[in-house]
């Protein structure tokens, strides 16, 4: 089966332009989440839905990210507009229950 | 919500040798626990896992334990290779469907 793909693998952009990364997740996984990990620190929580709808946003840093779930299939997180200590790396995960399947992530740098 | 605390976040041991990883936990409910697996580059796997119901769990060279009543559980390698080396994390659940992550271990295994 094809894995969880995620776009850009990279980006780099100025302070107060924004981004918008995107996820594939795995064919059939009605779970899809979004981590984030800065630089030696934990792979932290951001989000979860559950098909399009939002399970769990708890982990959202504050209004400036915004994730989107439509049709329940793809989803975006948009972040607008980017400050420096949004630099990290995005992960989406999905799941069909119980133990995540990761994509490869991706690499924002705010500048 | 879930804190999961991760010990030591960098490890070298030399080829052969044996590597220890542990992670504390906080939410007694918890009842599943995955280590994943980072190589350079590349997205977080699983490699192994267990569940409350059980007090270890073995494949091949790698094990995990657990300790539900001081809520811990630990990783386990043994006869390590150069290719063991990545970083190592420990995850836990909480919630519907939501894992919190430890804070990773660098693990290096010298040639």
């Amino acid at each position: 089966e094809a894995g969880v793909t995620q776009f850009p693998s990279h980006s780099v952009i100025e302070k107060g332009q924004t981004v918008t990364l995107r996820c594939d997740p795995i064919s059939g996984h009605d779970n899809l989440y979004w981590y984030r990990r800065v630089m030696g620190k934990e792979i932290k929580f951001l989000l979860h839905f559950v098909k399009e709808s939002k399970q769990d946003e708890s982990g959202m840093p504050n209004n400036r990210f915004l994730a989107e779930r439509t049709g329940g299939t793809y989803s975006t997180l948009k972040v607008q507009p980017a400050e420096l200590e949004d630099s990290g790396v995005y992960f989406c995960a999905s799941s069909p229950g119980g133990p995540l399947h990761f994509g490869n992530g991706t690499r924002l740098t705010v500048t | 919500g879930e804190n999961v605390e991760q010990h030591p976040s960098t490890l070298s041991v030399q080829e052969g040798d044996s590597a220890v990883i542990k992670c504390t936990y906080s939410d007694s409910a918890s009842n599943y626990f995955p280590w994943y697996k980072q190589e350079l580059g590349k997205r977080p796997q699983l490699i192994i896992d267990i569940r409350s119901n059980v007090g270890e769990k073995k494949d091949q060279r790698i094990a995990v334990t657990l300790n539900k009543t001081a809520k811990h559980f630990s990783l386990h390698i043994t006869e390590t290779q150069p290719e063991d080396s990545a970083v190592y994390f420990c995850a836990a659940p909480y919630g519907f469907n939501k894992f919190y992550f430890g804070s990773g271990t660098k693990l290096n295994v010298k040639p």
